[in-house]
């Protein structure tokens, strides 16, 4: 089945320390990858997408995610963690079931900045 | 440039009543989705319209679910009669290109938070 795994509910990190929110996915052919970020009472904020080329994506508010082929992975990462990346972070793939494509999203890690 | 609106933000009705939600998308976007997210999980795809057609209705429960975008521009979702396992957010999102390949972002309004009493 094609998804996506955030296998991690909640994370912790200090601030000021690097931090890492993990996704796996699971799908056929070449991954179309992407993370969202959602603040209480919002709706999904986009932060970056892997479609092809550089493994290394930059995106928004200083993130950005690595494409790791071998290992299905699309990580979100920012070397610097600020109280106010405290959110909920969502990490999506595009799939494709009988012809039609969609996003499909994980569970969502809660990210919580430590001041 | 405006994002996604969506009305209403907020919406408390009693079981099998009716509700409807309404998504202005990004303007110059082809692309239009409904979304559920219920409480601790990711958004799940109701609906996908292309222009004024809906291209992905499958998740859809159509027993007591349907959606129009008549114009091509706005939406609207509703719920006839609503279930108490209707309460979540109904999220709304559009992208600029229908035969994108599935590439391009989509960009989500604030969503409508239903709660069936």
């Amino acid at each position: 089945a094609q998804s996506v795994a955030q296998p991690e509910d909640q994370v912790n990190v200090a601030e000021g320390n690097p931090l890492t929110v993990k996704c796996t996915y699971s799908v056929s052919g070449n991954p179309y990858l992407f993370w969202y970020v959602q603040y209480p009472n919002r709706g999904l904020q986009f932060l970056l997408k892997y479609i092809t080329g550089d493994n290394l994506v930059k995106g928004s508010y200083g993130f950005e995610a690595e494409f790791n082929k071998s290992q299905t992975s699309f990580h979100l990462k920012k070397p610097s963690a600020l109280v106010s990346d405290s959110a909920l972070y969502f990490c999506a793939v595009r799939t494709v079931n009988f012809g039609n494509e969609k996003l499909t999203f994980g569970t969502g890690t809660r990210l919580t900045i430590i001041p | 440039e405006a994002g996604v609106v969506q009305s209403p933000r907020y919406k408390i009705i009693e079981k099998k009543q009716p509700v409807a939600f309404w998504c202005n998308p990004i303007s110059g976007h082809n692309t239009l989705y409904w979304y559920l997210q219920n409480l601790g999980q990711g958004p799940e795809l109701l609906i996908r319209y292309e222009n004024e057609e809906a291209v992905d209705d499958s998740q859809l429960p159509k027993d007591r679910f349907s959606a129009e975008r008549l114009k091509g521009v706005d939406s609207t979702l509703k719920i006839q009669p609503a279930e108490l396992g209707d309460s979540a957010v109904y999220l709304c999102a559009s992208s600029l290109e229908v035969a994108s390949g599935g590439s391009d972002t989509q960009y989500f309004g604030p969503g409508t938070r239903l709660t069936v009493l």
